[in-house]
């Protein structure tokens, strides 16, 4: 069985200060990772994913995420927080090879960035 | 590219009447689509995979008789909502995969706010 557990279901930075949003995952299998963020009344927007090339995986909108075999972990940071990066982001693990490409969701963390 | 539609964006119903959402993969195909579910400051709960020309995979729990999933073309998935009740109301999101992309990619849709008075 799969599952990921967002450890913070909100977190608050200033304008300017690095990001950080902590995932970890179960997986039974080599995971595919992705990280998700969804600013209200909008549609689900994938910003990185993580399918077993390199460790260190570069998103879009400044955004990056280390995978972390030995701590099953795959945070999302990002080094200078901006005004429109507030929302919802959801960390996601998918079953490697498996037909269905299921995801399975963590319960999100809410991004607020004081002025 | 890679854009997924859904129909309407807000729906407000009464309890016992049907509602249909639409899921439209809008410049690709998609054999396989999935709709979820999400309640108020809640994640996303996949509800089923739909697949064209076949019947959907639903997820233990979800009534298939009530959450009626018809896929009849590469490009279009319905999800009807029957005899809805007010613990129907909810956030349902779409997302399609890309028969041409490499595996695991989902694109989704802006999601349907579903309300049962």
């Amino acid at each position: 069985a799969q599952s990921v557990t967002q450890l913070d279901s909100h977190v608050s930075v200033s304008e300017g200060t690095p990001v950080l949003l902590r995932c970890n995952y179960s997986s039974s299998y080599s995971p595919s990772l992705f990280w998700y963020v969804q600013h209200p009344n909008k549609g689900l927007q994938l910003l990185l994913k993580y399918t077993s090339a390199a460790t260190l995986v570069k998103g879009i909108n400044g955004f990056e995420a280390e995978f972390k075999k030995s701590e099953t972990s795959f945070h999302l940071t990002k080094p200078s927080a901006h005004m429109s990066d507030a929302a919802e982001y959801f960390c996601v693990v998918s079953d490697l090879g498996g037909a269905t490409n299921k995801l399975i969701f963590g319960t999100g963390t809410l991004l607020a960035v004081q002025p | 590219g890679a854009v997924v539609s859904q129909h309407p964006s807000r729906v407000i119903c009464k309890s016992g009447t049907s509602v249909k959402i639409e899921c439209r993969s809008l410049d690709f195909q998609a054999t396989t689509m999935f709709w979820y579910r999400q309640f108020p400051k809640q994640s996303l709960m996949l509800m089923a995979t739909s697949n064209e020309g076949s019947k959907a995979t639903y997820e233990q729990g979800v009534e298939k008789d009530k959450f009626l999933i018809n896929h009849a073309s590469l490009t279009l998935s319905t999800l009807t909502v029957t005899s809805a009740h007010p613990e129907d109301s909810s956030f349902y999101i779409c997302s399609a995969r890309d028969d041409r992309a490499i595996l695991y990619e989902q694109y989704f849709g802006p999601g349907t706010r579903l309300t049962v008075t």
